[in-house]
Protein backbone atom coordinates (compact mmCIF):
# COMPACT_ATOMS: atom_id res chain seq x y z
CA UNK A 1 0.00 0.00 0.00
CA UNK A 2 0.91 3.72 0.19
CA UNK A 3 1.45 4.14 3.68
CA UNK A 4 1.67 2.31 6.62
CA UNK A 5 -1.71 0.92 7.77
CA UNK A 6 -3.15 -0.05 11.19
CA UNK A 7 -6.11 -1.49 12.66
CA UNK A 8 -8.19 -0.61 14.37
CA UNK A 9 -7.68 3.33 15.00
CA UNK A 10 -9.18 2.93 18.40
CA UNK A 11 -10.10 0.28 20.84
CA UNK A 12 -11.97 -0.09 24.24
CA UNK A 13 -11.57 -3.10 25.79
CA UNK A 14 -12.57 -4.10 29.59
CA UNK A 15 -9.61 -4.95 31.84
CA UNK A 16 -8.49 -8.54 31.46
CA UNK A 17 -9.71 -8.88 28.07
CA UNK A 18 -7.09 -9.69 25.05
CA UNK A 19 -6.32 -7.14 22.36
CA UNK A 20 -5.06 -7.94 18.99
CA UNK A 21 -3.53 -5.09 16.95
CA UNK A 22 -2.42 -5.23 13.44
CA UNK A 23 -0.08 -3.38 11.09
CA UNK A 24 0.50 -3.78 7.53
CA UNK A 25 3.81 -1.99 6.35
CA UNK A 26 4.44 -0.50 3.43
CA UNK A 27 5.14 -2.72 0.35
CA UNK A 28 9.05 -3.77 -0.22
CA UNK A 29 9.89 -2.36 3.52
CA UNK A 30 11.32 -4.97 5.11
CA UNK A 31 11.76 -3.36 8.82
CA UNK A 32 8.93 -3.47 11.29
CA UNK A 33 8.63 -1.72 14.35
CA UNK A 34 6.04 -1.13 17.29
CA UNK A 35 6.17 1.63 19.61
CA UNK A 36 4.07 2.59 22.16
CA UNK A 37 3.32 6.39 23.18
CA UNK A 38 1.46 7.11 26.61
CA UNK A 39 -0.10 10.69 26.74
CA UNK A 40 2.20 13.33 26.54
CA UNK A 41 5.05 11.03 26.42
CA UNK A 42 7.92 10.04 24.31
CA UNK A 43 7.99 6.95 21.67
CA UNK A 44 8.77 3.48 23.82
CA UNK A 45 10.41 0.67 21.67
CA UNK A 46 8.27 -2.45 21.98
CA UNK A 47 9.85 -4.85 19.41
CA UNK A 48 11.64 -4.55 16.08
CA UNK A 49 11.25 -7.18 12.73
CA UNK A 50 14.02 -7.38 10.24
CA UNK A 51 12.60 -9.77 7.04
CA UNK A 52 12.61 -13.57 8.10
CA UNK A 53 15.51 -12.79 11.21
CA UNK A 54 14.12 -13.75 14.63
CA UNK A 55 12.63 -10.54 16.25
CA UNK A 56 14.38 -7.96 19.26
CA UNK A 57 12.05 -8.57 21.60
CA UNK A 58 14.26 -6.49 24.16
CA UNK A 59 11.77 -3.83 24.53
CA UNK A 60 8.71 -6.47 25.32
CA UNK A 61 7.46 -4.33 28.93
CA UNK A 62 6.28 -8.00 30.27
CA UNK A 63 5.16 -11.49 28.71
CA UNK A 64 1.67 -10.39 28.09
CA UNK A 65 2.66 -8.87 25.24
CA UNK A 66 3.58 -10.64 21.91
CA UNK A 67 3.94 -9.96 18.25
CA UNK A 68 4.49 -12.03 15.18
CA UNK A 69 5.16 -11.49 11.26
CA UNK A 70 5.38 -13.47 9.15
CA UNK A 71 7.94 -12.65 6.38
CA UNK A 72 8.15 -8.89 5.24
CA UNK A 73 4.07 -8.75 5.43
CA UNK A 74 1.37 -8.18 8.14
CA UNK A 75 2.19 -8.09 11.94
CA UNK A 76 0.13 -8.59 14.81
CA UNK A 77 0.93 -7.06 18.51
CA UNK A 78 -1.06 -9.15 21.33
CA UNK A 79 -1.67 -7.70 24.51
CA UNK A 80 -3.32 -10.36 26.99
CA UNK A 81 -5.13 -9.77 30.24
CA UNK A 82 -4.81 -6.19 29.37
CA UNK A 83 -4.40 -3.65 32.06
CA UNK A 84 -4.99 0.34 32.67
CA UNK A 85 -1.76 1.09 32.18
CA UNK A 86 -1.51 -0.64 28.76
CA UNK A 87 -3.70 2.59 27.80
CA UNK A 88 -1.55 4.40 25.00
CA UNK A 89 -1.41 4.91 21.40
CA UNK A 90 0.49 2.12 19.60
CA UNK A 91 2.14 3.10 16.46
CA UNK A 92 3.78 0.89 13.45
CA UNK A 93 6.46 1.82 11.66
CA UNK A 94 8.16 0.47 8.98
CA UNK A 95 11.56 1.22 7.07
CA UNK A 96 13.46 0.21 3.58
CA UNK A 97 16.34 -2.13 5.04
CA UNK A 98 18.10 -2.29 7.86
CA UNK A 99 20.12 0.73 9.14
CA UNK A 100 18.23 3.49 7.13
CA UNK A 101 19.20 6.52 5.66
CA UNK A 102 15.31 6.91 4.97
CA UNK A 103 13.91 7.33 7.67
CA UNK A 104 10.73 5.27 9.33
CA UNK A 105 6.90 5.86 7.99
CA UNK A 106 4.75 5.81 10.56
CA UNK A 107 1.32 4.18 10.70
CA UNK A 108 -1.61 6.40 12.51
CA UNK A 109 -1.57 4.56 15.02
CA UNK A 110 -4.23 2.38 17.76
CA UNK A 111 -5.58 4.28 20.47
CA UNK A 112 -6.07 1.61 22.96
CA UNK A 113 -8.26 2.44 26.45
CA UNK A 114 -8.41 -0.24 28.97
CA UNK A 115 -11.27 0.40 31.33
CA UNK B 1 22.01 2.98 28.01
CA UNK B 2 21.67 5.10 24.79
CA UNK B 3 19.62 8.31 25.68
CA UNK B 4 18.08 10.40 23.62
CA UNK B 5 17.89 14.56 25.64
CA UNK B 6 15.83 17.33 24.58
CA UNK B 7 13.95 20.19 25.78
CA UNK B 8 10.83 19.52 26.30
CA UNK B 9 9.47 23.15 26.40
CA UNK B 10 7.25 24.98 25.27
CA UNK B 11 9.32 26.94 23.33
CA UNK B 12 7.71 30.15 21.53
CA UNK B 13 8.31 32.35 18.74
CA UNK B 14 6.51 34.47 17.20
CA UNK B 15 5.76 34.15 13.14
CA UNK B 16 8.52 34.90 11.08
CA UNK B 17 11.34 34.21 13.37
CA UNK B 18 14.09 31.01 13.25
CA UNK B 19 12.98 28.51 15.57
CA UNK B 20 16.23 26.51 17.38
CA UNK B 21 15.02 23.21 18.38
CA UNK B 22 18.01 20.72 19.75
CA UNK B 23 19.24 17.70 20.97
CA UNK B 24 21.97 15.80 22.51
CA UNK B 25 22.82 12.23 22.07
CA UNK B 26 24.89 9.68 24.31
CA UNK B 27 25.61 7.33 22.22
CA UNK B 28 28.60 7.75 20.01
CA UNK B 29 28.24 4.94 17.70
CA UNK B 30 25.22 6.93 15.85
CA UNK B 31 25.26 6.48 12.53
CA UNK B 32 22.00 8.28 11.40
CA UNK B 33 19.96 11.18 12.77
CA UNK B 34 16.15 12.00 12.10
CA UNK B 35 13.80 15.07 13.12
CA UNK B 36 9.83 14.11 12.85
CA UNK B 37 7.13 16.57 13.64
CA UNK B 38 4.16 15.39 15.27
CA UNK B 39 1.14 17.19 15.36
CA UNK B 40 -1.67 16.59 18.56
CA UNK B 41 -3.00 13.68 18.26
CA UNK B 42 -1.05 12.30 15.03
CA UNK B 43 1.44 10.00 14.23
CA UNK B 44 5.17 11.10 13.67
CA UNK B 45 5.73 12.42 10.26
CA UNK B 46 9.43 12.15 9.19
CA UNK B 47 11.13 16.07 8.21
CA UNK B 48 14.72 15.34 7.51
CA UNK B 49 17.87 13.19 8.32
CA UNK B 50 21.25 13.83 8.54
CA UNK B 51 24.14 11.30 8.53
CA UNK B 52 27.40 13.38 7.94
CA UNK B 53 28.40 16.55 10.43
CA UNK B 54 27.56 19.90 9.09
CA UNK B 55 24.20 21.42 7.88
CA UNK B 56 21.71 20.14 5.56
CA UNK B 57 18.71 22.67 4.45
CA UNK B 58 15.79 21.50 3.02
CA UNK B 59 13.47 24.62 2.36
CA UNK B 60 13.03 26.17 5.06
CA UNK B 61 14.36 23.72 7.28
CA UNK B 62 18.12 23.15 7.88
CA UNK B 63 19.39 19.94 10.28
CA UNK B 64 22.41 20.68 11.98
CA UNK B 65 25.00 17.77 12.91
CA UNK B 66 28.10 17.91 15.27
CA UNK B 67 29.48 13.95 16.00
CA UNK B 68 32.44 15.34 18.27
CA UNK B 69 30.05 17.46 20.74
CA UNK B 70 27.10 14.85 19.98
CA UNK B 71 24.43 17.63 19.46
CA UNK B 72 22.02 17.84 15.90
CA UNK B 73 19.57 20.78 15.75
CA UNK B 74 16.83 21.37 13.58
CA UNK B 75 16.46 25.77 12.56
CA UNK B 76 12.76 25.95 11.37
CA UNK B 77 13.06 29.57 9.28
CA UNK B 78 10.57 31.67 8.86
CA UNK B 79 8.46 30.08 11.36
CA UNK B 80 4.66 29.78 10.68
CA UNK B 81 2.05 29.04 13.10
CA UNK B 82 1.18 25.69 10.68
CA UNK B 83 4.71 24.70 12.35
CA UNK B 84 3.34 24.44 16.06
CA UNK B 85 3.72 20.98 16.82
CA UNK B 86 6.23 18.62 18.84
CA UNK B 87 9.52 17.83 17.38
CA UNK B 88 11.12 14.35 17.76
CA UNK B 89 14.93 13.59 17.07
CA UNK B 90 15.95 10.46 16.72
CA UNK B 91 19.05 8.41 16.36
CA UNK B 92 20.41 5.00 14.71
CA UNK B 93 23.04 3.33 15.95
CA UNK B 94 24.32 -0.16 15.47
CA UNK B 95 21.18 -1.71 17.05
CA UNK B 96 18.78 -1.02 13.99
CA UNK B 97 16.44 0.25 16.84
CA UNK B 98 15.95 4.26 16.23
CA UNK B 99 15.84 6.07 20.04
CA UNK B 100 13.17 8.83 19.87
CA UNK B 101 13.74 11.87 22.08
CA UNK B 102 10.72 12.79 24.06
CA UNK B 103 10.32 15.73 21.98
CA UNK B 104 10.20 19.22 21.92
CA UNK B 105 6.85 21.37 21.57
CA UNK B 106 7.10 24.63 19.30
CA UNK B 107 4.55 27.29 19.42
CA UNK B 108 4.55 29.48 16.92
CA UNK B 109 2.20 32.49 17.85
CA UNK B 110 1.26 35.17 14.68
Amino acid sequence: GAGVSQSPSNKVTEKGKDVELRCDPISGHTALYWYRQRLGQGLEFLIYFQGNSAPDKSGLPSDRFSAERTGESVSTLTIQRTQQEDSAVYLCASSFGQASNYGYTFGSGTRLTVV
Amino acid sequence: QKEVEQNSGPLSVPEGAIASLNCTYSDRGSQSFFWYRQYSGKSPELIMFIYSNGDKEDGRFTAQLNKASQYVSLLIRDSQPSDSATYLCAFLGGSYIPTFGRGTSLIVHP
